[in-house]
């Protein structure tokens, strides 16, 4: 069986505040995949990253990074000088390797920036 | 950029009437999805299709739920018996058949059983 925990159920921070949501996952696959999604107040899922679980690489798209780590089961997610724009509910899900399999979605963290 | 679409965006029904929630996926697109969020709860698998039959479903996913491809571009869930607790945001996705295959989700029908 799959499993993503998010401990953080809601984070607040004021504007230009660093932000990291922690996420941890289970499974006994050894090869899957990691996504975020984020679920803007309007409520549509958008996709931010994908990360395969042979690729240990970490990655920076603008001001959002993503911290794969294996060995702690663990895909945590930065956002560096956060945004008003930025609130919303962000979600980490994981999928088995083949095509067409579930994603398993943690419980969300939500994230309030103040400005 | 393609998208997937749903309709009606939100629905309003008495419990135990029937209802059709509408989508359509991104045309290239082979494995369809339906998910549903109850509100301010974590979103949950309901159902996967491929090549016109389900591929996996969760235990949600019971005898009053189905789902059809009636046409080349629309993918419909249907709850047969509608109950209070599936008042929820169902939220319909797709993917393509190769590759890593990430899915694109729709934006949702609220649905409300009252």
């Amino acid at each position: 069986a799959q499993k993503v925990t998010q401990a953080q159920t809601e984070i607040s921070v004021v504007e230009k505040e660093d932000v990291t949501l922690d996420c941890v996952y289970e499974t006994r696959d050894t090869t899957y995949y990691l996504f975020w999604y984020k679920q803007p107040p309007s409520g549509e899922l958008v996709f931010l990253i994908r990360r395969n679980s042979f690729d240990e690489q970490n990655e920076i798209s603008g001001r959002y990074s993503w911290n794969f780590q294996k060995s702690t089961s663990s895909f945590n997610f930065t956002i560096t000088a956060s945004q008003v724009v930025d609130s919303a509910v962000y979600f980490c899900a994981l999928r088995r390797k083949a095509a067409g399999n579930k994603l398993t979605f943690g419980g969300g963290t939500r994230v309030l920036v103040k400005p | 950029e393609p998208e997937v679409t749903q309709t009606p965006s939100h629905q309003v029904t008495q419990m135990g009437q029937e209802v059709i929630l509408r989508c359509v996926p991104i045309s290239n697109h082979l494995y369809f999805y339906w998910y549903r969020q109850i509100l301010g709860q974590k979103v949950e698998f309901l159902v996967s299709f491929y090549n016109n039959e389900i591929s996996e479903k969760s235990e949600i996913f019971d005898d009053q739920f189905s789902v059809e491809r009636p046409d080349g571009s629309n993918f419909t869930l249907k709850i047969r018996s509608t109950k209070l607790e599936d008042s929820a945001m169902y939220f319909c996705a797709s993917s393509e058949a190769s590759g890593v295959n990430e899915q694109f989700f729709g934006p949702g029908t609220r649905l409300t059983v009252l």
